[in-house]
């Protein structure tokens, strides 16, 4: 079955790091892009980062670009988000979510379908003071 | 970036019901559309992938259908697990982006 299980997330006060933690099983994880998303309370879903299977690429939302890092461990199975300088804007649900293609650059957008086929439960990240 | 506009915003329906959600993008993106089901307190689900692909797994009863700037999903008879929060999102490009949600409740 395939899973995905984030963890890491708390409580941090405002300026703080945390670092998010996406454990993968089921699939040969090396072959898939991944996703961060994350979901406010009350709010919709924004995606915030991404990266290719290889982890040679990454992508990034503009409201997280230079503070966070997005990375992976292919021996390990597991995805990460380093998270820096964080604001009150970033408290949230964090999902983890796999890609259906192994990257997200323009030849593989327009020669494949990208999407978000599993999802972890989310992992839940206060800034607070 | 491209932008994504549901609409309605929230919906009320019965059970048994035809509905209609819409999607718009600010530029055009082929077919390169996902619709996703999320219920309170779970993490989302694809249902439709490429604007019209149907997920495994997922109930006939959930369609989608659209190209360039217009996308539609369309739920041909509701059943009361339907009641939940669908987002579309597009894969055109980096940053990908999602629409701002359709609520659709119980009449």
């Amino acid at each position: 079955e395939v899973q995905l299980l984030e963890s890491g997330g708390g409580l941090v006060q405002p300026g703080g790091s945390l670092r998010l933690s996406c454990a993968a099983s089921g699939f040969t994880f090396s072959s898939y892009a991944m996703s961060w998303v994350r979901q406010a309370p009350g709010k919709g879903l924004e995606w915030v980062s991404a990266i290719s299977g290889s982890g040679g690429s990454t992508y990034y939302a503009d409201s997280v670009k230079g503070r966070f890092t997005i990375s992976r461990d292919n021996s390990k199975n597991t995805l990460y988000l380093q998270m820096n300088s964080l604001r009150a804007e970033d408290t949230a649900v964090y999902y983890c979510a796999k890609g259906s293609i192994g990257g997200l650059d323009s030849r593989a957008l327009r020669n494949y379908y990208y999407y978000m086929d599993v999802w972890g439960k989310g992992t839940t990240v206060t800034v607070s003071s | 970036d491209i932008q994504m506009t549901q609409s309605p915003s929230s919906l009320s329906a019965s059970v048994g019901d035809r509905v209609t959600i819409t999607c718009r993008a600010s530029q055009s993106i082929s077919n390169y559309l996902n619709w996703y089901q999320q219920k309170p307190g779970k993490a989302p689900k694809l249902l439709i992938y490429a604007a019209s692909s149907l997920q495994s797994g997922v109930p006939s009863r959930f369609s989608g259908s659209g190209s360039g700037t217009d996308f539609t999903l369309t739920i041909s008879s509701l059943q009361p697990e339907d009641f939940a929060t669908y987002y579309c999102q597009q894969s055109y490009n980096t940053p990908i982006t999602f629409g701002q949600g359709t609520r659709l409740e119980i009449k």
